[in-house]
């Protein structure tokens, strides 16, 4: 079974505070993507990350695809109580079908 | 446009029943996909379709069926209920790489 390792597993910060959190595996991906889930929701896409190396950035958010294409993470910057939820990465091999990470559930208090 | 429904919500079933799991999609997706999580993990990938009348087997696919008659409507069967299935259980459909996922249903076994 392909994995895709996520670190950390919980975060629960301050309103205001930086974080990162990553996806690690030992497989080679064609695409990355992040999602965010909230309680009693389904997942929804944030960014679909495809060159090694590649940065996206979205208002507060920046994701970056390792050189390898083995590994992204996400990083927010100031996080605000809205930012709370569970971050998804998942992983593409030329395929429509996704392998998910194990999840980071983050928890940001005013 | 709706996107991606499921019903129902959320059920209780007794240990040996059966139930079939709705899911409908209006965006006329050929891939769709049914996942279970876990609480508080990410999403396992029970089967999936790359059009109507093809179906193939996920990662976790033993104790459950599927069936896809039409482009619209991804129906997966529990025939005998075990309390290992107690899960949220999401249906998406796919355009692009990119996932669209439903609401969700509260699956409990007991």
């Amino acid at each position: 079974t392909q994995l895709l390792e996520q670190s950390p597993q919980f975060l629960s910060i301050q309103e205001g505070e930086n974080l990162t959190v990553y996806c690690n595996s030992s497989s080679v991906f064609s695409s990355l993507q992040w999602y965010r889930q909230e309680p009693g929701e389904g997942p929804v896409l944030l960014v679909t990350v495809v060159t090694g190396g590649e940065v996206k950035k979205l208002k507060r958010l920046t994701f970056q695809f390792g050189d390898a294409r083995k590994d992204s993470s996400l990083h927010i910057t100031a996080a605000q109580p809205g930012d709370t939820g569970l971050y998804l990465c998942a992983g593409a091999k030329n395929t429509d079908k996704l392998i998910f990470g194990t999840g980071t559930r983050l928890q940001v208090f005013p | 446009n709706a996107g991606v429904t499921q019903t129902p919500k959320f059920r209780i079933l007794k240990i040996g029943q059966s139930m079939t799991l709705q899911c409908a999609q209006d965006m006329n997706h050929n891939y769709m996909y049914w996942y279970r999580q876990d609480p508080g993990m990410g999403l396992k990938l029970i089967y999936y379709s790359v059009g109507a009348g093809i179906t193939d087997k996920g990662e976790v696919p033993n104790g459950y069926n599927v069936s896809r008659s039409t482009t619209e409507d991804f129906p997966l069967r529990l025939e005998l209920a075990a309390p290992s299935q107690t899960s949220v259980y999401f249906c998406a459909s796919s355009y692009s790489y990119t996932q669209y996922f439903g609401p969700g249903t509260r699956l409990t076994v007991l």
